[in-house]
């Protein structure tokens, strides 16, 4: 049973135009959001994170927004620039938790910004 | 900054070889992760680690073990590689504080023939 998913496995822009990465969440208990990118070849590194008790994040051109009614977050790039194609992840974090020190991983959507 | 050092990033194996896969962490974190990555799948967790010695399975341990002798490393072990088991595996530590961030090691990528 899949508790975050990430409907669109891919999404192409143009470069300077906003990105929008999408993730949807089934497991009330999560408490924290985090979003990942990641190069071909390389590990995941973080890149934002939001607590279930906010429900914008920003930091420079990325901003995390949370809906927590709907159990929906998205990842807002603007703008966007070529080295930002690489593939995103949303995870999630239950710290109240019986195995609090995981993170859920969505399947990730492959972002490609076009010049 | 914190390092997480996976010793090999590529490795090519025969169906039925016992393989190693070995991850050092520099910042003193209680938490160790194995996951795989597979294309359409994302990252799936294999075995956790919260203690020297403990371990717990993660959403896809068959195939699997585990070993954690010391704090600041996390060893992986396919006791007879399959060829199911190529993918990427990506090591991670955290101290599980605030929003459990995770610092990811660079990957070993594990061809099984």
């Amino acid at each position: 049973d899949q508790q975050v998913k990430q409907n669109s496995p891919s999404l192409s822009v143009q470069e300077g135009r906003i990105s929008i990465l999408n993730c949807d969440y089934t497991n009330s208990m999560f408490d924290y959001f985090l979003w990942y990118k990641k190069y071909p070849a390389e590990g995941p590194t973080f890149l934002i994170s939001i607590s279930s008790i906010k429900d914008k994040n920003e930091d420079g051109r990325f901003t995390v927004f949370l809906n927590k009614s709907a159990k929906h977050l998205s990842l807002h790039i603007v703008p966007s620039q070529p080295g930002d194609s690489a593939v995103y992840f949303c995870a999630a974090s239950d710290s109240g938790g019986g195995s609090n020190y995981k993170l859920t991983f969505g399947k990730g959507t492959l972002l490609t910004v076009n010049p | 900054d914190v390092k997480v050092t996976q010793s090999s990033r590529y490795l090519v194996k025969r169906t039925g070889e016992k393989v190693f896969l070995e991850c050092v962490q520099d910042m003193d974190h209680e938490n160790m992760f194995w996951y795989r990555q597979d294309p359409g799948l994302g990252l799936r967790l294999i075995y956790f680690s919260y203690d020297v010695k403990m371990k717990e399975k993660g959403d896809i341990p068959e195939g699997y073990s585990v070993s954690r002798e010391k704090k600041e490393r996390f060893s992986l072990i396919l006791e007879s590689a399959s060829t199911n088991q190529t993918s990427m595996y990506l090591c991670a530590s955290g101290d599980g504080a605030g929003a459990n961030v995770l610092t990811f090691g660079a990957g070993s990528r594990l061809t099984v023939l």
